[in-house]
């Protein structure tokens, strides 16, 4: 079975750059058609898609962080990355890495299902 | 910006039926918003549950089912049971120019 694993610092001073590293274990990240992706959700508060890379590098962002995230695949590896730069205190959020994929010629079908257990990130001087 | 729409709370007797929705401020929902729904229960990650409007992961109760309904994604829950009270969070597809994926509010789902 596929599982997600975030690491990275839990705690990053306002203006520096978040970096939060994912390891996939169980399968390859290379094989199939998957995708993988950012989400973060605030204390108390409802989810948010950051973006998602295919392992042939292929990325999309949420347009109101697009200026500062950029999300890196390594397959040898087999983990993704993110980083989110010019942090301020509202990026505090329990961040979640998740494997989406899609299949199908003509009638595609979209799908998320695994998800990391998350990891909190708190922005603080 | 698009904003996705869910009703903050509901609530439901056990063992009796409760419709979510999910609404686009771009128009009506359609199959080609791919909608996913997700649960997440205090303290844990989001578990999914539906893919794709309709589709079931292998581990979602079968009391669970998702449509379009009105111009909106549905996830329905049949013989609701007192661990279904959980967070709701449906996620639509948008493509075009900027491909992104955007998450409803959120429904808060009491079993009482």
């Amino acid at each position: 079975q596929v599982q997600l694993q975030e690491s990275g610092p839990g705690l990053v001073k306002p203006s520096q750059t978040l970096s939060l590293t994912c390891t996939v274990s169980g399968g390859s990240i290379s094989s199939g058609s998957y995708y993988w992706s950012w989400i973060r959700q605030p204390a108390g508060k409802g989810l948010e898609w950051i973006g998602r890379i295919y392992t042939s590098g292929s990325t999309n962002y949420n347009p109101s962080l697009k200026s500062r995230v950029t999300i890196s695949v390594d397959t040898s590896k087999n983990q993704f990355s993110l980083k989110l730069s010019s942090v301020t205190a509202a990026d505090t959020a329990v961040y979640y890495c998740a494997r989406g994929g899609h299949y199908g010629g003509n009638s595609v079908t979209y799908y998320f299902d695994y998800w990391g257990q998350g990891t909190l990130v708190t922005v603080s001087s | 910006q698009t904003v996705v729409t869910q009703e903050p709370s509901l609530t439901v007797s056990p063992g009796g039926t409760v419709t979510l929705t999910c609404a686009s401020s771009t128009g009506a929902v359609t199959s080609g918003y791919y909608p996913n729904w997700f649960q997440q229960k205090p303290g844990q990650a989001p578990r999914a549950l539906i893919y794709s409007t309709s589709n079931k992961h292998s581990w979602t109760p079968a009391r669970f089912s998702g449509s379009l309904l009105g111009g909106k994604a549905a996830l329905t829950l049949s013989g609701v049971q007192p661990e279904d009270e959980a967070e709701y969070y449906c996620l639509l597809y948008y493509g075009g120019a900027q491909v992104r994926w955007v998450f409803g509010g959120g429904t808060k789902l009491t079993v009482l």
